[in-house]
């Protein structure tokens, strides 16, 4: 199956700070998502991004599908946004059956 | 977004017992819901995948008599933990994707489950 690959597996950043975080996998994708997991265990949709380059707020998401891997952007980070960050694909013929990455755990502090 | 309740968010119960878990869709249509487990620190690992009105699709080395799945309706999928043991305490999630969400994954709040 798919592997997914998160970096970095861990982040610190003071409130108001920029920060990327990556998601490489294996073989083709026609499905590509984000979620981020709070602490209290709820998953929230960020993006569907199989491909291409969306905005929504102080998050933003580019997947280069040729290249096997997506970026995800948090901008002026907020304490909210503490929390796991999961990246999720599906290969071609699997539709919507997910397989997730590994995380990034994320600690935004004041 | 799409709404996805999950019930009940915590049980605890005795070895051996049984327990349902309810995940209902509230705003759409799901033709497909998906069940994950998830150890402390962990990443999500699908368990099974069921379509409304058919048999469940379970993962490689998840024992389909001690996890029933039922999707008997577009809006509400059972996960049922037969005769359960210390080891099959976990976190719970589904998710589910239909009519209009297509291929975008909404999640239940999850269950977490301890068996004493």
């Amino acid at each position: 199956g798919i592997q997914v690959e998160q970096s970095p597996p861990d982040l610190i950043l003071q409130e108001g700070a920029n920060s990327t975080l990556r998601c490489n996998f294996s073989d083709s994708v026609n499905n590509l998502q984000w979620f981020h997991q709070n602490p209290w265990g709820q998953l929230i949709n960020l993006f569907y991004i199989p491909s291409g380059t969306k905005q929504n707020g102080r998050l933003s998401a580019t997947t280069v599908a040729t290249e096997r891997y997506s970026l995800l952007y948090i901008s002026s980070s907020q304490t909210t946004d503490s929390g796991v960050y999961f990246c999720a694909v599906a290969g071609t013929g699997t539709a919507s059956k997910l397989t997730f990455g590994t995380g990034t755990r994320l600690q935004v502090t004041l | 977004g799409a709404v996805v309740s999950q019930h009940p968010s915590r049980v605890i119960c005795k070895s051996g017992t049984s327990v349902k878990i309810e995940c209902r869709s509230l705003d759409f249509q799901a033709t497909t819901m998906f069940w994950y487990r998830q150890f402390p620190k962990q990443s999500l690992m699908l368990m099974a995948t069921s379509n409304e009105g058919s048999k469940a699709t379970y993962e490689q080395g998840v024992e389909k008599d001690k996890f029933l799945i039922n999707h008997a309706s577009l809006t509400l999928s059972t996960l049922t933990v037969t005769s359960a043991h210390p080891e099959d305490s976990s976190f719970y999630i589904c998710s589910a994707v239909g009519v209009p969400t297509n291929e975008k994954l909404f999640f239940g709040s999850g269950t977490q489950l301890s068996v004493l």
